[in-house]
């Protein structure tokens, strides 16, 4: 069985740093790009940042580019995102999720996500 | 980056009857070399993450009830509830996955009339 479970999350301050982990289990996590997506309390889902099977490319949304950092470590299967500078705005549930990967004309994308976590929650506040 | 509009934010469906959400993105993401639309589809029910619907816009992930079907093509996109169970009761998402950043609607609430 397929399973993510994030943990780290918590209350911080404006500015301050958190760092949140994602363990895998039922598959082969190396084998796989990962996710991060989030939501704010009672609304909607937001893509954070992706990285590749092997950590060396990543990707991330405007809004926490040059603050939030994606990493992996595959000999633990564990994903990880740093988080720093840390704004009210960033407070939400932090899901990590798994994109299926699909073959198109020999080059393979990231697609849609087929297991997510339950999620941990940050809260920014002073 | 793609934007994703649901529509409508909110819908209220008697038990039986059919419920449609609509999503419509800012771009085409249908990719001619595979001739196949980057959509998919979620549903989230309270406290609990989203759940994956459809792909490829109208494929139905293994184990959805055939009463959700998924349709559309380019930039509009339907998710329909053939006949609305009490367990349907949730929110809706769509998402492109054509380009990155990921993109997903708003999202649509149902409920039960």
């Amino acid at each position: 069985e397929v399973q993510l479970v994030e943990s780290g999350g918590g209350l911080v301050q404006p500015g301050g740093s958190l760092r949140l982990s994602c363990v895998a289990s039922g598959f082969t996590f190396s084998s796989y790009w990962m996710h991060w997506v989030r939501q704010a309390p009672g609304k909607g889902l937001m893509w954070v940042s992706r990285i590749n099977t092997d950590g060396s490319g990543t990707t991330y949304a405007d809004s926490v580019k040059g603050r939030f950092t994606i990493s992996r470590d595959n000999a633990k299967n564990t994903l990880y995102l740093q988080m720093n500078s840390l704004r009210a705005e960033d407070t939400a549930v932090y899901y990590c999720a798994r994109p299926l990967s699909v073959g198109v004309r020999g080059v393979i994308i990231d697609a849609w996500f087929d297991a997510w976590g339950q999620g941990t929650l940050v809260t920014v506040s002073s | 980056d793609i934007v994703m509009t649901q529509s409508p934010d909110s819908l209220a469906v008697s038990l039986g009857e059919r419920a449609t959400i609509n999503c419509k993105s800012s771009q085409n993401i249908l990719y001619s070399s595979n001739n196949k639309n980057y959509l998919a589809w979620y549903q989230q029910k309270p406290g609990q993450p989203p759940k994956l619907l459809i792909y490829w816009a109208s494929t139905r992930e293994s184990g959805v009830p055939d009463r959700f079907s998924g349709g559309g093509s380019e930039t509009d996109f339907t998710l329909t509830i053939s006949s609305l169970q009490a367990e349907d009761v949730a929110v809706y998402f769509c998402q492109q996955y054509y380009s990155t950043p990921r993109t997903f609607g708003q999202g649509t609430r149902l409920e039960i009339k």
